[in-house]
């Protein structure tokens, strides 16, 4: 089974500055796509960034961007000229690459708080 | 469109009520996907249906659960004989197809068993 992980319950940065955020994953398949998603207070998650594991070039998104990591397994989100808007829990989800299933796994979760 | 909605948002019931939860997903999406979360944790999936077919339940989904799809449009969740246990958030999610982008997500619905 997959397992995703994040090791930083918290973050913390000040505004303006650079954050990254942890996340390891565990899979035996070697076509998947990877996800940040942002839950703020209200609730909604909200997709920041996705990458596929066949292409090698990290995502970016503005000021999002991923350093993926495929023989690690790893998959971090940096976080540029952070705002007060980016406080919110974050979440590192894996999906396997089919047609029949699609589930989600995600992390426990990493809470980030922006500091004026 | 306004997205996926999902009411109540807040349900507070004492033990042992069934409770029923609604999901009104994308109108184009044909996939539809419940998911429990708990405090401080992510969230874990429960079931998801492709139009009106169940395709996958979790082991997560008790006897008690029970997840409806009639039409292939909205979504019903029931818990039967709620226990305290069962306190989480209830997330929906859309999609069209196995989507490369991901799910659009709906608020949740927060349910307290008291």
């Amino acid at each position: 089974a997959q397992t995703v992980t994040q090791s930083q319950p918290e973050m913390s940065v000040q505004e303006a500055e650079t954050v990254t955020l942890s996340c390891t994953y565990d899979t035996s398949e070697s076509d998947y796509y990877l996800f940040w998603y942002k839950q703020p207070p209200s609730r909604q998650m909200i997709l920041v960034i996705r990458q596929e594991a066949y292409k090698q070039q990290n995502a970016t998104e503005n000021r999002f961007s991923v350093n993926f990591q495929k023989a690690a397994k790893s998959f971090s989100l940096k976080i540029s000229d952070s705002q007060l808007g980016d406080a919110a829990m974050y979440f590192c989800a894996y999906r396997r690459q089919e047609t029949s299933g699609s589930r989600l796994t995600f992390g426990e979760g990493t809470q980030l708080t922006v500091n004026p | 469109d306004t997205g996926v909605s999902q009411n109540p948002r807040h349900k507070i019931t004492k033990r042992g009520q069934n409770v029923t939860f609604r999901c009104d997903p994308i109108s184009e999406h044909n996939r539809l996907y419940w998911y429990r979360q708990t405090l401080g944790q992510g969230p874990e999936f429960l079931t998801y249906f492709q139009n009106e077919a169940q395709l996958e339940k979790s082991r997560l989904l008790s006897d008690r659960f029970s997840a409806e799809r009639p039409k292939g449009s909205f979504s019903t969740l029931e818990i039967q004989r709620t226990e305290q246990g069962d306190s989480a958030m209830y997330l929906c999610a859309s999609s069209l197809g196995a989507s490369p982008y991901g799910y659009t997500f709906g608020s949740g619905t927060r349910l307290t068993v008291v």
